[in-house]
């Protein structure tokens, strides 16, 4: 167990919707992390947060989005939803940027 | 354009024996290196890194050893055990300051099985 959490663990939704998927980090972790793991793809980054600031972006849609709230707890937000979008959701966390990053079990997002 | 790239997809292995994964990479400015191990529907998990500045790290039954000329790391499992048997992608972390500082970027994984 990593000290990550993440919910949903599946969600199965249909094209043209919105899903909020959560990460609560590590105690005492400030940077949160989200990347997709699709099968054509591998894990790829998307965005990071450090304190409630964004602080990088990978490959992410522009109909994807994200935020870290006071508490550092983070959620990614997914919306207009293709099929394309079905993947795993991982959420990482780390003590400071440059540090190792561990990570949740994932939420494995099915669009229909 | 892959930057981290595991060329092995597969690596089949005795219990007892030594698994060793490979992972190469093209930036010269990377300085920070990490492996992790994933099993189906659960996280990666972290195992061992590695800094520029040193060539070889040890953590019990694993080793990563880094060569910077050859832009080469492995990962070295000594014994292998049956529980070993997961999916182990090789990560460099951005560390260089600019957007892309704490991204990490993983190569395509090598799946190890360890035979009892």
């Amino acid at each position: 167990d990593s000290g990550v959490t993440q919910t949903p663990k599946h969600l199965i939704t249909a094209t043209g919707q919105r899903v909020t998927l959560r990460c609560s980090p590590r105690s005492g972790d400030l940077s949160v992390y989200w990347y997709q793991q699709s099968l054509d793809q591998g894990l790829q980054f998307l965005i990071q947060y450090y304190n409630g600031e964004e602080r990088a972006k990978g490959n992410i849609l522009e109909r994807f989005s994200a935020q870290q709230f006071p508490d550092l707890h983070s959620e990614l937000n997914l919306s207009s939803l293709e099929l394309g979008d079905s993947a795993l959701y991982f959420c990482a966390s780390s003590v400071t940027r440059g540090s190792e990053q561990f990570f949740g079990p994932g939420t494995r997002l099915t669009v229909l | 354009d892959q930057q981290v790239k595991q060329n092995s997809p597969s690596l089949s292995v005795q219990e007892g024996r030594i698994s060793i994964l490979n992972c190469d990479y093209t930036n010269s400015m990377f300085d920070y290196f990490l492996w992790y191990k994933k099993y189906p529907a659960e996280g990666p998990t972290f195992l061992i890194s590695i800094s520029s500045i040193k060539d070889k790290n040890e953590d019990g039954r694993f080793t990563v050893f880094l060569n910077k000329s050859a832009k080469h790391l492995s990962l070295h499992i000594v014994p292998s055990q049956p529980g070993d048997s997961a999916v182990y992608f090789c990560a460099v972390l951005e560390r260089a300051g600019g957007t892309s500082y704490g991204k990490l970027t993983f190569g395509q994984g090598t799946i190890l099985t360890v035979h009892p």
